[in-house]
């Protein structure tokens, strides 16, 4: 069968390593995903956000892969920063209507 | 800082006050919505509007809770006989939307509610 990347809440990367966030998302009609960063004592901050019609998305060093056949959302980020250490989010939409989150994956950058 | 302004950041009360908020969306942007958020938790949809019109309430929106957008620019988040649960970071997003398109939706800050 496909293999698919589990979601774990905590994630702890070297500096300079690549870091792979996962996340399933739950409706099969959502035709809009985001990824989102959220900082202690801020809002969700817009990372890079795909359409259902696409299934790989590239921005600065952060790539979304779209599996929509296992409903599967992940985010990679190259090089990964201490100023990336944060709380990542993924977020489901469906027919420019609400978004809804999933799990949140607390992101560490060791240096 | 991304255009969307909420106010205030914090707001303290005890149990069985009203508490109002104020979100000031990005001006072009005709859709505004508002979650809250727990600790350790995503947020969690309450409400949205696009213009004046108040489109979808989620069933967590109990009837203590109000949201208007009076002109279809900034809305408010009324609160009333606080309850200890409701204590979390009440989030306002803004976002662009054409028909059955969905642009992206922009955070504010948050307004962190204590409820003694």
């Amino acid at each position: 069968g496909e293999s698919v990347g589990l979601h774990l809440p905590t994630l702890s990367v070297q500096e300079g390593d690549n870091s792979i966030i996962n996340c399933a998302y739950s409706n099969s009609a959502s035709d809009y995903f985001i990824w989102y960063k959220q900082e202690s004592g801020k809002g969700p901050q817009f990372i890079i956000d795909i359409r259902s019609n696409m299934d790989k998305r590239q921005g600065q060093r952060v790539t979304v892969l779209l599996n929509k056949t296992v409903k599967h959302l992940s985010l990679q980020i190259a090089a990964t920063q201490p100023g990336d250490s944060a709380v990542y989010f993924c977020a489901e939409n469906i027919r420019a209507g609400k978004s809804t989150f999933g799990d949140g994956t607390t992101l560490t950058v060791k240096p | 800082d991304t255009g969307v302004s909420q106010d205030p950041r914090h707001k303290i009360t005890k149990r069985g006050q009203n508490v109002t908020f104020r979100c000031d969306p990005i001006s072009e942007h005709n859709r505004l919505y508002w979650y809250r958020q727990t600790l350790g938790q995503g947020p969690e949809f309450l409400t949205y509007f696009q213009n004046e019109a108040q489109l979808e309430k989620s069933r967590l929106l109990s009837d203590r809770f109000s949201a208007e957008r009076p002109k279809g620019s900034f809305s408010t988040l009324e609160i009333q006989r606080t309850e200890q649960g409701d204590s979390a970071m009440y989030l306002c997003a803004s976002s662009r939307s054409r028909g059955q398109r969905t642009d992206t939706q922009y955070f504010g800050p948050g307004t962190r509610l204590t409820v003694l």
